[in-house]
């Protein structure tokens, strides 16, 4: 079946600090893949997403590229700030029958502090 | 242009009530999810439907758990004689089109607390 596996938190980190969470996926076929964002108390919103092989997303300073060959989809930013405290999620949808569904990772909850 | 809409925001509900939940999708969406997230967990697949069809309830227990979403009006998760177990934030998401590559936009989630 479908997975997917987030390194496990929580991370701290203080402002200005380089950031990278960790996501591999299991799936058949050539899933998408996105990073959601949750503030405390909120819904998810979708942070970036990439669809093919070797794509790279970015919104807000963060990025992510799509490694097929270690079926990776990492998240980084150069430099945090304490706005970004919230938890990320990594996701997957594998298209096909699987229609929009989507497959969760475990959530990592990031603060950065001053 | 408004945004996924869950409502309740919070449900307290005692064991063995009934637990409704609504959510209308964002203008124009015709295809919605439902997620629940239980402390500490991810979001875990619930069911996909679409107007008055349920495509998917792979993921809903058999069970106490229902969904609908007529013709008019919000999409509707059930529960039935809910327990404890139920306690979970429960979130909608809608998209555009079947083939949701430009991913699912969420409501803010019903928090539901069973007592």
């Amino acid at each position: 079946g479908n997975s997917v596996t987030q390194m496990e938190g929580p991370v701290t980190l203080s402002e200005e600090a380089f950031l990278t969470i960790n996501c591999t996926y299991t799936a058949t076929g050539y899933p998408s893949l996105f990073w959601y964002v949750q503030y405390p108390g909120e819904g998810l919103q979708l942070l970036l997403k990439a669809t093919k092989a070797d794509d790279k997303g970015s919104n807000k300073g963060f990025e992510a590229t799509y490694r097929k060959e270690t079926t990776s989809f990492h998240l980084e930013k150069g430099s945090v700030q304490v706005s970004d405290s919230a938890v990320y999620f990594c996701a997957l949808n594998a298209g096909g029958t699987s229609y929009g569904k989507l497959t969760f990772g475990q959530g990592t909850i990031l603060t950065v502090h001053p | 242009n408004a945004g996924v809409m869950q409502n309740p925001r919070h449900l307290v509900r005692r064991r063995g009530q009934e637990a409704r939940l609504r959510c209308s999708p964002m203008k124009g969406h015709s295809h919605v999810y439902w997620y629940r997230q239980l402390p500490e967990e991810g979001l875990k697949f619930m069911v996909y439907l679409q107007k008055e069809n349920i495509i998917d309830e792979s993921g809903m227990p058999k069970e106490r758990f229902s969904a609908e979403f007529p013709k008019e009006g919000p999409s509707i998760l059930r529960i039935q004689q809910v327990v404890r177990g139920d306690s979970a934030a429960y979130f909608c998401a809608s998209s555009l089109s079947e083939n949701s590559q430009m991913g699912q936009y969420f409501g803010p989630g019903t928090r539901l607390l069973v007592l």
